[in-house]
């Protein structure tokens, strides 16, 4: 099946420094990938769309300063949340769309917490 | 409105009846459908994506889909306790990459 394996887990920085997650394909290649913040007890909210190659699509609202997207190859995709502040806390996940029996496959997510 | 909407619960269901989930959504050029299970704390993780008009069965899971009537649903027959997870709905529109999911569902099976 099609894995997404996203990088790390969970991680905890301090108030203005820099936290970097990683989200790769496993068994295919994506295109595309997408990146979702989720509030404890809400949904998930997309946050930006990852393009391998080009620029990344935010949605409205989200600061694309903050929250800097690279899509350097088919497997990687990385999200860099810059001068992170505590309400930056949350679950991170990225997807890819992975054929269609399989859909979109998520990462495992990671948890920020930021003091 | 909403593009999906889905009833937020909470669904209890005693162990071993049949749980349904139900999704409306809006656009009527969506192509794709899928619902996925979330457990707290965890990413979501698809259970079953259905394209076409009818039932799709997967071991205890089934999805409904009925494009006329902008629905789509989910049968999970003898529950179980570890069916306990909010089950998100997620549509995919013709053109668009982008997966609109719906809020959650959250389910409970009570033993």
């Amino acid at each position: 099946g099609a894995v997404v394996s996203q990088h790390p887990s969970w991680v905890i920085c301090k108030s203005g420094t820099s936290v970097k997650i990683e989200c790769r394909s496993l068994d295919f290649q994506a295109t595309t990938m997408f990146w979702y913040r989720q509030f404890p007890k809400q949904s998930l909210m997309l946050m930006a769309t990852s393009n391998e190659g080009s620029k990344a699509t935010y949605e409205q609202g989200v600061e694309k300063d903050k929250f800097l997207i690279n899509h350097a190859s088919l497997t990687l995709s990385t999200l860099t949340v810059t001068s992170a502040h505590p309400e930056d806390s949350s679950f991170y996940i990225c997807s890819a769309e992975s054929g269609r029996d399989y859909g979109y496959t998520f990462g495992s997510g990671t948890r920020l917490t930021v003091v | 409105q909403k593009e999906v909407e889905q009833n937020s619960g909470p669904l209890s269901v005693p162990e071993g009846a049949i749980a349904s989930l139900n999704c409306t959504y809006s656009d009527r050029g969506s192509q794709s459908f899928f619902w996925y299970r979330q457990y707290s704390g965890k990413s979501p993780e698809l259970i079953m994506s259905i394209y076409s008009n009818g039932d799709k069965e997967d071991g205890r899971f089934t999805a409904q889909l009925n494009k006329a009537s902008q629905y789509v649903s989910l049968l999970i027959r003898d529950s179980q306790p570890s069916d306990s997870a909010t089950y998100l709905c997620a549509v995919k529109q013709v053109g668009n990459e982008k997966l609109t999911f719906g809020t959650g569902t959250r389910l409970t099976i009570i033993p």
